[in-house]
């Protein structure tokens, strides 16, 4: 079955900065790929997410790129702010509905001011 | 903006103990999931639901779990004999039915159930 690899665990930026959180897949079935952001004792909220048969997709100061080749995906956040930090997964499952999300670890990100 | 809402936000339940963990998915939404996260790990999916029936289940939803849609609204986890080990957050979940303009697999995550079995 699938596998999603997440790194880092953890990651600390000042504000202003940006952030990058790279996944990596195992199952070359796999065409859906999700981020959630979650703040502490609330629910995973879908921030951004891409199909297989596009490259990179923007919205503000979020983007998320992907490389099926290479199996992997990336979130990048661009001048970030106090109110970015959260645990961030990253998610990947075949493009049918009704199949599992298969989520990586998580990234700790912390932003300072 | 339409949400999944879950009841209870909390439940303390006795090792042994049955519970039911309800859910009401967003209402054009067709398919429903419930999810799992032990405190401080990744959150890990346990069944998929369409049409009355089962779409895919993972290898921790075994024979003393069990969901239901008693309803047009209401979608349920239900946990028989609970173990210590079944402590978590629940979540529920739906995705619309897939569209050409919409990404199909978008899931809408409720704000959870804790569990806890003492």
């Amino acid at each position: 079955g699938e596998n999603v690899e997440q790194h880092p665990s953890t990651l600390s930026v000042q504000e202003g900065d940006s952030a990058v959180i790279k996944c990596t897949y195992s199952d070359s079935a796999s065409n859906y790929f999700p981020w959630y952001k979650q703040e502490l004792g609330k629910r995973p909220q879908l921030i951004i997410d891409i199909r297989s048969n596009v490259g990179e997709k923007k919205d503000q100061r979020i983007a998320v790129t992907l490389n099926k080749t290479a199996k992997h995906f990336s979130l990048h956040i661009t001048e970030t702010q106090p109110e970015d930090s959260a645990v961030y997964f990253c998610a990947a499952s075949p493009n049918q509905a009704g199949t599992a999300l298969i989520f990586g670890k998580g990234t700790t990100l912390s932003v300072s001011s | 903006e339409p949400e999944v809402t879950q009841t209870p936000s909390h439940q303390v339940t006795q090792m042994g103990q049955e519970v039911i963990l309800r859910c009401v998915p967003i209402s054009n939404h067709l398919y429903f999931y419930w999810y799992r996260q032990i405190l401080g790990q990744k959150v890990e999916f346990l069944v998929s639901f369409y049409n009355n029936e089962i779409s895919e289940k993972s290898e921790i939803f075994d024979d003393q779990f069990s969901v239901e849609r008693p309803d047009g609204s209401n979608f349920t986890l239900k946990i028989r004999s609970t173990k210590l080990e079944d402590s978590a957050m629940y979540f529920c979940a739906s995705s619309e039915f897939p569209s050409v303009e919409r990404s199909p697999l978008a899931i809408y995550f409720g704000e959870g159930s804790w569990l806890t079995v003492v």
